[in-house]
């Protein structure tokens, strides 16, 4: 079957850390990977994905790769700000359907 | 441009009253549909998806139900709400290449 597991939180992170948040899959087929985030008390908005082996989605400065090898999609930031601060989805897309991950919540303090 | 629109965005009820909460989409036809409920500091629990009118998936056995009247319309119900129902409801649909959520409604039960 098609699953997401990614790391527990809370993550508690200084300013200008680095951000490393794992996530690992299972599915059949090749599936389209996901990060999403989501601000508190807003719903779930889409950071990066990518589509297939190899390909690396980025955006506001995030980043994951595809990696079928190891079937990981970690996400990471150089940098974490505190307005980062948020609860952070996996997810994978296979057939109809979307499966997410438990979230990962992380906080940054100045 | 596709927008879903879900409301009310905050409901406090009181235990065995009944519950109606709705999800518009814009923009797009037929698409998958999902209901999701997010307990305080927990993940996702997918609750139920629909890929078309009058078809709905369960994927927990509860007090819940979903409808699905039109093509872009997406209902969830109880006809008696318990103090475990409360949470943070979202809304969704989806494309093979990403998924849209709405802001969420927060129930609580009283």
């Amino acid at each position: 079957g098609n699953s997401v597991t990614q790391m527990e939180g809370p993550v508690t992170l200084s300013e200008e850390a680095f951000l490393t948040i794992n996530c690992t899959y299972t599915a059949t087929g090749y599936p389209s990977l996901f990060w999403y985030v989501q601000y508190p008390g807003e719903g779930l908005q889409l950071l990066l994905k990518a589509t297939k082996a190899d390909d690396k989605g980025s955006n506001k400065g995030f980043e994951a790769t595809y990696r079928k090898e190891t079937t990981s999609f970690h996400l990471e930031k150089g940098s974490v700000q505190v307005s980062d601060s948020a609860v952070y989805f996996c997810a994978l897309s296979a057939g109809n359907q979307f499966y997410f991950g438990t979230g990962t919540s992380l906080t940054v303090i100045p | 441009s596709q927008t879903i629109h879900q409301w009310p965005a905050t409901l406090v009820q009181p235990v065995g009253s009944p519950l109606s909460l709705e999800c518009t989409v814009e923009g797009t036809s037929n698409p998958n549909l999902y209901w999701y409920r997010q307990a305080a500091g927990r993940g996702l629990q997918l609750l139920f998806y629909s890929v078309g009118i009058g078809q709905i998936s369960s994927e927990v056995p509860q007090n819940l139900s979903a409808s699905r009247p039109q093509d872009r319309q997406f209902i969830l119900s109880s006809k008696k709400l318990l103090l475990s129902d409360s949470g943070f409801y979202l809304c969704a649909w989806s494309l093979p290449s990403e998924a849209f959520f709405g802001q969420g409604t927060r129930l609580t039960v009283v």
